[in-house]
């Protein structure tokens, strides 16, 4: 059974970093592009960062380019997403998702807050 | 840039009808047409990919169609568990998400 689940959220002031991790199971990690997806609060969907199977490929939002960087450690089946110049609209659920364009397999999502 | 525009914004529907859900690309995205169902507090279930191709385990009274700009999921005969939000994917390029569809009972 696949698994992903997210840590790593939690309150941070304005201009601050978090780093949110996604430990992977169920699957041969390696061989899947993985993503990260958020959704604000009662808001819709968005699409934040995707790092292919081997780190080769990275691409970003506009919205979180230069701020944000994905990562992934294939030896312990981790996907990371480093979070700085945080703001208050990067508030929401940010979920892990194992994409081959569509995703059939999510994490249950970790919140993060930016407040002062 | 591709938009991805759902309508409408809201649906109501009574249990054991059919409920007809679009979704709009501003360019071409050929079949690379995902839909998801969430309801509150979980994370997305994928339904429809390839616009047409039912993912494993979701009943036959979900289907997709359509292909290029237009895309429409039908849910034949509503049952109780199908109320929630409903987003469509495109995956063309970077995955780009509608703003949603909440299906709410009439």
């Amino acid at each position: 059974e696949v698994q992903l689940v997210e840590s790593g959220g939690g309150l941070v002031k304005p201009g601050g970093s978090l780093r949110l991790s996604c430990a992977a199971s169920g699957f041969t990690f390696s061989s899947y592009s993985m993503n990260w997806v958020r959704q604000a609060p009662g808001k819709g969907l968005e699409w934040v960062s995707s790092i292919s199977s081997s780190s080769s490929y990275i691409y970003y939002a506009d919205s979180v380019k230069g701020r944000f960087t994905i990562s992934r450690d294939n030896a312990k089946n981790s996907l990371y997403l480093q979070m700085n110049s945080l703001r208050a609209e990067d508030t929401a659920v940010y979920y892990c998702a194992r994409m081959n364009g569509y995703s059939s397999d999510w994490g249950q999502g970790t919140l993060v807050t930016v407040s002062s | 840039e591709i938009v991805m525009t759902q309508s409408p914004a809201t649906l109501s529907v009574s249990p054991g009808e059919r409920a007809t859900l679009s979704c709009r690309a501003s360019q071409s995205v050929s079949s690379n047409l995902a839909w998801y169902q969430q309801k509150p507090g979980q994370a997305p279930r994928l339904l429809i990919y390839g616009a047409s191709t039912r993912a494993t385990g979701i009943p036959a009274r979900f289907s997709g169609s359509g292909s290029g700009t237009e895309f429409t999921l039908t849910i034949s005969s509503l049952q109780s568990e199908d109320f929630a939000v409903y987003y469509c994917q495109q995956y063309n390029n970077w995955p780009l998400f509608g703003q949603g569809t909440k299906l709410e009972i009439k």
